[in-house]
């Protein structure tokens, strides 16, 4: 089973920021969280991960609470491109499946 | 583009058949994953390969099959195809197991119907 609790669904308008929230409250010390987005059947694309730390690149940020039991991830300015379903995941080590739960259907509307 | 490449991109066939899906990693990678996603059941991982060795094993029924072979490309056999069976295949590659993290990129998928 999944570790994380994703909302179902969430709108958000075209350029504004969209703010995906992810509960991990039973994540280890030595697990980290990542995250992927899959649009319309395609292939699930990779994302961001992180520890502790929050991190960002070229598609979005990850913030992660101090105790480490939630994280958000965000998208600043939001375009039609980016509707999909996102996946929280939580992974303990290099080299093993990932385990996807439901995600969240973002959709972003002009 | 991912760098993984899946063929077929659709697959059309009959209960009771069989057949073999095909996937190449990216350049350098030696850990291919096959996943499912169904309607019903989502996103399920079914096996990993790790430079030719199977590694782990997930949901893949008794009637499933894979292989990787030296040049690293994967295939995925499904026997006694059922109407069940129908669903989007997706495979994904890593280049390493242990010392670091390792990203998983997705290939386009192989949509098989079962008539």
């Amino acid at each position: 089973d999944a570790k994380t609790t994703q909302p179902t669904s969430m709108d958000c308008a075209e350029g504004r920021a969209a703010n995906l929230p992810c509960n991990h409250s039973t994540i280890s010390g030595n697990e980290y969280v990542y995250w992927y987005r899959q649009i319309h059947s395609q292939g699930p694309q990779y994302i961001i991960h992180g520890l502790k730390n929050n991190e960002t690149n070229e598609m979005a940020s990850l913030i992660i609470t101090e105790d480490r039991k939630s994280s958000t991830l965000i998208l600043p300015h939001a375009t039609l491109r980016d509707t999909a379903v996102y996946y929280c995941i939580v992974r303990v080590q290099a080299g093993t499946a990932l385990i996807f739960g439901k995600g969240t259907t973002l959709s972003v509307s002009s | 583009d991912s760098g993984v490449t899946q063929t077929p991109k659709h697959l059309i066939t009959a209960t009771g058949q069989r057949v073999t899906l095909r996937c190449s990693p990216r350049s350098g990678d030696l850990s291919v994953y096959w996943y499912q996603q169904s309607l019903d059941q989502g996103l399920q991982f079914l096996i990993q390969y790790y430079n030719g060795e199977e590694r782990a094993k997930g949901n893949i029924l008794e009637r499933f099959s894979a292989q990787q072979f030296p040049d690293l490309h994967s295939e995925l056999n499904l026997s006694s195809l059922e109407l069940g069976d129908s669903a989007l295949y997706f495979c994904a590659s890593s280049a390493r197991l242990a010392g670091g993290l390792d990203t998983q990129y997705f290939g386009p998928g192989t949509r098989l119907t079962v008539l």
